[in-house]
């Protein structure tokens, strides 16, 4: 079955700097590929996603980048804010398969003011 | 508003005991799906379901089953619990893309119910 891998597992920025969070697949059949934010004590959210027919999509700060030919994806976060400090999750999904993501590990963004 | 709610925020049991989580959606979704979450793993899939009485295994469904009776509710079963299966447990529930298939789209997740087994 389908497997996520993401990088790094914590990762700690400025105020101000861009963070990079990279995930890989395994399986050339996902097409979906959402990206969620969890911030501590609440559920995760969905922040922004990217279908495989398209390669770069862009929501203010936030950007993903797909490769389907080397099998992964990237969030972008630009001008990062003490807000944006939460766990983040990758996560892969392909048609007929019951809606299921299949989720990377997490990655714990901490923007230092 | 979505709402995916989870019957219980926190909750104790003890080992051997038989655990029923609930979760229930408000949006006519399809397709459900229960989650564990543990540090440094991320979400791993249990078990889901894409339609009433439909189920399938996640990617460890070992000690746990599911019952989807109504379209709106699914719930997680620890037959026995264990102290291996104190987790978070998250619900989530998406719509099904009508004249695609089972196809794929925005999860919405419960507010998660901390089980603790002792």
């Amino acid at each position: 079955g389908e497997n996520v891998e993401q990088h790094p597992s914590t990762l700690s920025v400025q105020e101000g700097d861009s963070a990079v969070i990279k995930c890989t697949y395994s399986d050339s059949a996902s097409n979906y590929f959402p990206w969620y934010k969890q911030e501590l004590g609440k559920r995760p959210q969905l922040i922004i996603d990217i279908r495989s027919n398209v390669g770069e999509k862009k929501d203010q700060r936030i950007a993903v980048t797909l490769n389907k030919t080397a099998k992964h994806f990237s969030l972008h976060i630009t001008e990062t804010q003490p807000e944006d400090s939460a766990v983040y999750f990758c996560a892969a999904s392909m048609n007929n398969q019951g809606g299921k993501l299949i989720f990377g590990q997490g990655t714990e963004l901490s923007v230092k003011p | 508003d979505v709402k995916v709610t989870q019957s219980s925020r926190y909750l104790v049991k003890r080992t051997g005991e038989k655990v029923f989580l609930e979760c229930v959606q408000d949006m006519d979704h399809e397709n459900m799906f229960w989650y564990r979450q543990d540090p440094g793993l991320g979400l791993r899939l249990i078990y889901f379901s894409y339609d009433v009485k439909m189920k399938e295994k996640g990617d460890i469904p070992e000690g746990y089953s599911v019952s989807r009776e109504k379209k709106e509710r699914f719930s997680l079963i620890l037959e026995s619990a264990s102290t291996n299966q104190t987790s978070m447990y998250l619900c989530a529930s998406s719509f099904k893309v009508r004249g695609s298939g089972r196809g794929n789209t925005e999860a919405f997740f419960g507010q998660g119910t901390r089980l603790t087994v002792v």
